[in-house]
């Protein structure tokens, strides 16, 4: 069956750090692959999207690692803030098929300052 | 600003006892999505209209049911909540037919069921 696995283990990390999610998923051919921000008590808001043609992709402190290989995704936000606290979902869209991404249970990240 | 609005954002309701969530989008997106969320789970699909076709997920149960009266509007009703409907309900729209399918939330609803 199709899985997507985000570690379910809060990710806890010093302000200034490097933070590294992973998104790991079997199963799935992915056309894409899209990262949100969900903070307590409301809807996640879109970050950043990867293609499956693309291996990284970079916002700002964001980046986007997308392996094909491995099946992996992985999201790094870099010079790390208290404010990046929150839960990080990930996001497959499918290739050939519904344009609808699947999410990810997400990983929540704790920056201390 | 353009967005996905929620009301209300808290509901209470007693067990059985039907209960209607409202979405509205200033966005103009064609495709607009229920999502129920459960504690550290993953949004879960229940339905989506994409302009005025419904598709509904195999797995939605019947008791859920929705309504698109125009674009800008859509309404999630649960005709008999049970206790395991408690959970946030989110609103999403998206522009449809891109294929990369960016989702834009509403603030949520969480829903009490007593």
């Amino acid at each position: 069956s199709q899985k997507i696995e985000q570690n379910s283990e809060a990710l806890n990390i010093q302000e200034g750090k490097t933070a590294t999610l992973t998104c790991n998923y079997t199963n799935y051919s992915p056309a894409y692959l899209q990262w949100y921000r969900q903070d307590p008590g409301r809807g996640p808001v879109f970050l950043l999207l990867i293609r499956e043609n693309e291996k990284e992709k970079r916002k700002e402190r964001l980046k986007v690692t997308f392996d094909t290989t491995l099946k992996q995704s992985l999201f790094h936000i870099t010079a790390s803030q208290p404010a990046d606290s929150a839960t990080y979902l990930c996001a497959l869209g499918l290739s050939g098929g519904s344009y609808i991404p699947t999410f990810g249970r997400g990983t929540s990240l704790i920056v201390h300052p | 600003d353009a967005m996905v609005i929620q009301n209300p954002r808290y509901q209470v309701t007693q067990f059985g006892k039907p209960v209607t969530l409202s979405c509205s989008q200033t966005l103009n997106h064609n495709v607009m999505y229920w999502y129920q969320q459960k504690s550290s789970q993953a949004p879960k699909l229940l339905f989506h209209y994409y302009d005025k076709d419904f598709n509904n997920e195999a797995d939605t149960p019947d008791n859920f049911q929705s309504r698109r009266p125009n674009t800008s509007f859509c309404f999630l009703d649960i005709r008999s909540p049970g206790l395991g409907d408690a959970a946030m309900y989110l609103c999403a729209t998206s522009a449809g037919g891109t294929g990369t399918d960016t989702q834009y939330f509403g603030p949520g609803t969480r829903l009490t069921v007593l």
